[in-house]
Parts: C-alpha cells; sequence; structure tokens
C-alpha cells in the first residue's frame, strides 16, 4: 500500500514567519510530488509540484525534495493570514493517479 | 482559459438511489481523474480517464463508475448510494496521460453529494 503521511497539525506560526510543512511516502517508485493548498468549503489548489531533487522556489514558496529519504517539504516565507489553509501533499504513483496524504492544517496569526 | 467545471455543485440524495455527476476539464485537457473527499479516509482516486479510456481505477465497488466522452468532458455514477457515499467529488483535468515527471492536475470545484 502506497502511503504519503503528513502531521495533521493544526501548525501555527505567527504572521511573517516561515511556515514549514513535511511529508513522507513509502513508494521509492514516485517521482514526483505536489503541494496543494485547500481553503475551508474550497477544492484543492496547485501550489507547486517537484521531481528533482533538491530545492524548487517559487514567490514565497520553496519545495523541497529528498528522494533518498523519501521526504518532501514546503516552506512558506513571510507567512500571511491568508495562508492559513489545508496542504495537501500528494505523490504520483502511476499516470494522472495521485497519492494524497491527510494534509497539515495551517494557521497563521496575526 | 476556463477552468474546470462540476454539475451539479450540490445534491441531496436518498439511500438506494442512484446519482451522476459532470465534469468538464479544461479546454484541450484530455485527462479527466475522479477524487472522493471525506473527513475520515481524505482525498482518494476513484478512476482516471483519458481519450475515452478507463486508465487508472482505484478501490472502489463497482458501484462507482464513469466514462469520458469525444469532448473530454466525464460523467461519474454511483449506484445504490449508500450513507457512507456522502463526500466531495472531485475531478481533476490534465493536458497529459501523466506519463511525465512534469505533468499536473487541476482541481475542479466539486459536488457536495449528502445521502440521507
Amino acid at each position: 500500500q502506497k502511503e504519503v503521511e503528513q502531521n495533521s497539525g493544526p501548525l501555527s506560526v505567527p504572521e511573517g514567519a516561515i511556515a514549514s510543512l513535511n511529508c513522507t511516502y513509502s513508494d521509492r517508485g514516485s517521482q514526483s510530488f505536489f503541494w496543494y493548498r485547500q481553503y475551508s468549503g474550497k477544492s484543492p489548489e496547485l501550489i507547486m509540484f517537484i521531481y528533482s531533487n533538491g530545492d524548487k522556489e517559487d514567490g514565497r514558496f520553496t519545495a523541497q525534495l529528498n528522494k533518498a529519504s523519501q521526504y518532501v517539504s514546503l516552506l512558506i516565507r513571510d507567512s500571511q493570514p491568508s495562508d492559513s489553509a489545508t496542504y495537501l501533499c500528494a505523490g504520483r504513483e502511476y499516470g494522472n493517479k495521485l497519492v494524497f496524504g491527510a494534509g497539515t492544517i495551517l494557521r497563521v496569526k496575526s | 482559459k476556463a477552468g474546470v467545471t462540476q454539475t451539479p455543485r450540490y445534491l441531496i440524495k436518498t439511500r438506494g438511489q442512484q446519482v451522476t455527476l459532470s465534469c468538464s476539464p479544461i479546454s484541450g485537457h484530455r485527462s479527466v481523474s475522479w477524487y472522493q473527499q471525506t473527513p475520515g479516509q481524505g482525498l482518494q482516486f476513484l478512476f482516471e480517464y483519458f481519450s475515452e479510456t478507463q486508465r487508472n481505477k482505484g478501490n472502489f465497488p463497482g458501484r462507482f463508475s464513469g466514462r469520458q466522452f469525444s469532448n473530454s468532458r466525464s460523467e461519474m455514477n454511483v449506484s445504490t448510494l449508500e450513507l457512507g457515499d456522502s463526500a466531495l467529488y472531485l475531478c481533476a483535468s490534465s493536458s497529459t496521460s501523466g506519463g511525465a515527471a512534469y505533468d499536473t492536475q487541476y482541481f475542479g470545484p466539486g459536488t457536495r453529494l449528502t445521502v440521507l
């Protein structure tokens, strides 16, 4: 059973701080990983994807992938109250089939 | 470009009934995947269609079925509804078959199904 594990949180950070969200996966064959943000009552919104070891930056967001450790993370710099949401980590299993973690609730306090 | 659209947005059914949900992908996208989201199980993959063919299927009973039309629109059907089928049903659109690591999926707004 291929799994993606996330700490459910909530993770609370003050406004302006760096939020660090982590994810581990069991399938060494997974090639690419995705971070989605989901506001309460809304559908998931793609933030970033990563498929190479190392860091990938996009604005305030940095995704990190370590295939040897089977570890994926998302850093959010200068966190804002509007970043408060559930962050879903997903790994591609086959084709367009994604396996999702349970999600981490992030709360940014002003 | 318009995003992924799903209809209806909300649906209330009773046990034993059947339901059909519709998804129109982003223009030019040929892949549609369906997911079920519940508080207890999270987001779970149902199935994927690409060019009218089911390419992938998750671990759901045969009551859950789908199809894709030549214009890439997809429908999902659930027969003999059970209380546990109450969930947010999401479809995701992709331009490709997911063969490349960088292929991405974009979700529609979802259909909230309540089974009474």
